[in-house]
């Protein structure tokens, strides 16, 4: 195996607690910015989304916040449950000088373990 | 819509064999993009394309990758020849248009031995 890789930063939360996952990004140019859950072997599936217009956007048991200033982001997730266990990823789009879109770049990752 | 489809699932060949993975993007999506996924980097996007013209291969490791876009609905990434250092998940991912969410498919783990 490899003896060196990514230690990805874990989470311990009760069931029935709130998690809150955060995640700083790397361009200030970034305007559009995606949180995404993977379960093992699976793909990273959508979560929820959220522009630079924006500093707070809110989903089923699910927000995010923005901070701009100082490139931060961060997902909150309420009364976590078994089911939520996964890694999860934050993802930013930054635009072109031209104001189009560019690649979907994404974070390290933070794995969220739920005891019961 | 069946999502993203990935072929094959999984993958196992020998040193110096030629890989090829397999992409269908979600119907009328503009844009695609293929990912790799290792412990050691995480996820990297290797090249994206959008009305089936790569935009962006910067993230290509070298040139024993290619990526291609025939029509609207497939895409293959292709390796030649495949290292062991190639082991790693693929994922294709695809968008409807500019700055919004992409959807995944399940992946092709890749093992070269």
């Amino acid at each position: 195996g490899e003896s060196v890789g990514l230690h990805l930063p874990t989470l311990s939360v009760q069931e029935g607690d709130n998690s809150i996952i955060n995640c700083a990004y790397s361009n200030s140019a970034s305007d559009y910015f995606i949180w995404y859950k993977q379960e093992s072997g699976k793909g990273p599936q959508f979560i929820i989304d959220i522009r630079s217009n924006m500093d707070k956007r809110q989903g089923q048991r699910v927000t995010v916040l923005l901070n701009k200033t100082v490139k931060h982001l961060s997902l909150q997730i309420a009364a976590t449950q078994p089911g939520d266990s996964a890694v999860y990823f934050c993802a930013e789009t930054p635009t072109t000088l031209s104001g189009g879109y560019n690649k979907l770049i994404f974070g390290a990752g933070t794995r969220l373990a739920v005891h019961p | 819509d069946a999502g993203v489809i990935q072929s094959p699932r999984h993958e196992v060949t020998e040193m110096g064999q030629e890989v090829t993975l397999r992409c269908k993007p979600i119907s009328g999506h503009d844009y695609l993009f293929w990912y790799r996924q290792t412990m050691m980097r995480g996820l990297e996007l290797l090249i994206y394309f959008n009305n089936n013209v790569p935009i962006d291969d910067s993230g290509m490791p070298e040139d024993r990758f290619s990526a291609k876009m025939p029509n609207a609905s497939f895409s293959t990434l292709k390796i030649q020849p495949s290292e062991p250092r190639d082991s790693a998940v693929y994922f294709c991912a695809s968008t409807l248009a500019e700055g919004t969410e992409a959807f995944f498919g399940q992946g092709t783990r890749l093992t070269v031995v």
